[in-house]
């Protein structure tokens, strides 16, 4: 157990309207990631952190924006929801010093975009 | 390119026989480890195994094991004795660039196995 958590787990929405979905982790792990998860594609990057403040896009990170003010949070904000963005959303952290280095994931948020 | 493919997109598999998920991988970084996650149908991600790139056998857990043939650049995990418990989707993933510093990781599309009683 990673100590990640992700809220909320699920959520509908219209299109058009801004969406922020919450990465927490309590172990205090640098470097943080957001996946989305669509069938065919496995798990594309949208953004990642590696610290307060440091961000930078992904592959997938159009429509998307992300902040960091804590260690602990790493927020997913979409400004103005797609039906395209309706998908799985993953955070992840990943223990740098770590031998293997393996990203551990938080449980996924379904989002619904209408 | 892709820098990993999975090319069975489902699989089946008897109760308490072996499979092996194919996995191959693209990268001309002479360090990268690779990685195998299940993920049931509760939609949870777990991580299984790792093989780094520096890595002179191929990686053992229980009844994962990750074949990696560095030469044809594949490394594909072979399930031994498959429970029902082991029906899921199962992605491989690469993470390039040396430990340490910060890398971005990579994952194939997944294969379903369902295990067949």
């Amino acid at each position: 157990d990673a100590g990640i958590t992700q809220s909320p787990r699920h959520k509908v929405t219209e299109t058009g309207t801004p969406v922020t979905l919450r990465c927490h982790q309590t172990e205090n792990h640098r470097y943080m990631y957001w996946y989305r998860q669509d069938p065919g594609h496995g798990l594309r990057l949208i953004h990642y952190s590696y610290g307060v403040k440091d961000t930078d896009k992904g592959e997938v990170s159009d429509g998307y924006s992300v902040s960091r003010s804590k260690t602990e949070d790493f927020l997913l904000t979409l400004e103005s929801a797609t039906s395209s963005q309706t998908s799985v959303y993953f955070c992840a952290i990943s223990p740098i010093g770590e031998r293997e280095e393996t990203q551990y994931f938080g449980p996924g948020t379904r989002l619904l975009v209408l | 390119a892709q820098k990993i493919t999975q090319t069975q997109p489902g699989m089946f598999v008897q109760e308490k026989e072996a499979v092996t998920l194919d996995c191959t991988y693209d990268t001309s970084d002479p360090s990268y480890g690779l990685f195998w996650y299940k993920q049931p149908s509760s939609g949870e991600m777990i991580f299984l195994i790792y093989q780094g790139s520096y890595d002179q056998q191929n990686a053992t857990e229980g009844r994962y094991s990750l074949n990696f043939q560095k030469a044809r650049k594949s490394a594909n995990l072979v399930i031994s004795a498959s429970q029902l418990g082991d029906s899921a989707m199962y992605f491989c993933a690469m993470r390039e660039g040396f430990e340490g510093n910060f890398n971005k990781f990579y994952f194939g599309s997944g294969t379903k196995l369902n295990v067949k009683p």
